[in-house]
């Protein structure tokens, strides 16, 4: 079974700019969701999506925003970019259960220059 | 609110020394409690899980008890290998929530 894949691996943007983030959940999984994570912060929550709504939200601005396609995909975009978006960015799926374990993509390296 | 409080790293440890990663949690209700570990330059794995009281979740090597009374879930291996070297995150899942709670990760470095 193919785990959770995240597109790009890398990434170099300058301030100002948008991006985009793709994540493929597993099979089956219709729970995804999206974190931050940064040496200073660690591991903060930004959203998560299931059946194509937003159904949990984290403490992040409007500049950071998501969806979900009918097949489970996920793509993440933050907008006007600042240095301090640098960060890894996870993404993790589940099944629709409560209490059960997230299973992680590698992540996107985002540099911010 | 939930919460997980684990121990500051970064742990430094010789091979084959024993190991010991606290955690301790609080939260509403009966929660499912997980170990994720993170290696260089890659995403959270799953290293074990425990959904009850008294349970022990173990993988390569590693255990976890549930201690409700205690509200821990300390992570324990007998003999670390350099291998072992990555981020430990210890996180919980409970009611209804299909969101963990992540506490900040401990970092784990062990020499040969």
């Amino acid at each position: 079974k193919a785990g959770v894949t995240q597109t790009p691996r890398y990434l170099i943007k300058t301030r100002g700019q948008q991006v985009t983030l793709s994540c493929s959940p597993i099979s089956g999984h219709r729970s995804v969701s999206w974190y931050q994570q940064t040496p200073g912060q660690g591991l903060q929550f930004l959203f998560e999506y299931f059946s194509e709504t937003q159904r949990n939200k984290g403490n992040f601005p409007g500049r950071f925003s998501g969806r979900q396609f009918s097949n489970s995909r996920s793509e993440m975009n933050v907008s006007t970019l600042e240095l301090g978006d640098s960060a890894l960015y996870l993404c993790a799926s589940s099944l629709d259960e409560s209490n059960q374990p997230q299973h992680f993509g590698d992540g996107t390296r985002l540099s911010i220059l | 609110g939930d919460s997980v409080t684990q121990m500051e790293g970064p742990v430094t440890l010789s091979e084959e020394a024993f190991l010991t990663i606290n955690c301790t949690y609080t939260a509403t209700g009966y929660p499912s409690l997980f170990w994720y570990v993170q290696y260089p330059g890659e995403g959270l794995q799953l290293l074990l899980k425990a959904t009850k009281a008294d349970d022990k979740g173990s993988n390569k090597g590693f255990e976890a008890t549930y201690r409700k009374e205690t509200t821990s879930f300390h992570l324990e291996k007998g003999s670390v290998q350099v291998s072992d070297s990555a981020v430990y995150f210890c996180a919980l899942s409970s009611g209804g929530s299909y969101i963990p709670t992540f506490g900040r990760g401990t970092s784990l470095i062990v020499h040969p």
